[in-house]
């Protein structure tokens, strides 16, 4: 299984709601990532995860709250977001620093 | 052409001809280098990396250059395809032996039939 699998691949929610966007892998990569990406924007990185601990915050909103239940799963805790934040939400995994990262599609989010 | 201003940067190629995608990149601390892909609707896609150590490196139909001098790297495609036409990513690694990747803006590769 070479895949980094998405879920949902489309969520809309309102500024009150609490959700929580779901990121797969199977090949046994020590690194997750997520990434936000605006229109005609590159990703900007937003949390790195190593061996299942949080190792990179970059300066992102509390309504935003990652976490890592275990090596193959990352999970991004959404609540109390504003228009602004509608963005197409990428995962990745890696084998460690200086390496490729493999992408999902991403979650296509809309906050109304 | 290519063109810049409040849109990506796009650079229109003939089928058949060879593309030429440029990327500046910030630091000069930065050691490994990733070109992406990007179709409408989909993650990025690697395609080819290089680390600093080389200037050249080659893939199938794809050549990546890289110029340390002048913090400069470039994305070769031969006989450009229908299916190339997507956006370019390129990003940089090892800034801080981190798992830090950051992405440059990007080229939107238009090929005309």
């Amino acid at each position: 299984d070479t895949e980094v699998t998405q879920t949902p691949k489309h969520l809309v929610m309102g500024m009150t709601n609490k959700k929580s966007l779901k990121c797969e892998q199977h090949m046994g990569h020590r690194a997750m990532y997520w990434y936000k990406q605006k229109a005609k924007k590159p990703p900007e990185l937003m949390f790195v995860y190593s061996y299942e601990k949080l190792s990179i915050n970059e300066s992102v909103p509390s309504r935003f709250s990652p976490e890592c239940p275990n090596s193959s799963l990352l999970n991004l805790h959404l609540h109390a977001l504003q228009p602004e934040d509608s963005a197409l939400y990428l995962c990745a995994s890696g084998t460690g620093p200086n390496t490729e990262a493999f992408f999902g599609q991403g979650t296509r989010l809309t906050v109304v | 052409g290519e063109s810049v201003g409040l849109h990506l940067p796009t650079l229109s190629v003939q089928e058949g001809d060879n593309s030429i995608i440029n990327c500046a990149y910030s630091n000069s601390a930065s050691d490994y280098f990733i070109w992406y892909k990007q179709e409408s609707g989909k993650g990025p896609q690697f395609i080819i990396d290089i680390r600093s150590n080389m200037d050249k490196r080659q893939g199938q139909r794809v050549t990546v250059l890289l110029n340390k001098t002048v913090k400069h790297l470039s994305l070769q495609i031969a006989a450009t395809q229908p299916g190339d036409s997507a956006v370019y990513f390129c990003a940089e690694s090892g800034m801080d032996s981190s798992y830090k990747l950051i992405f440059g803006s990007g080229t939107r590769l238009l090929v005309r039939p």
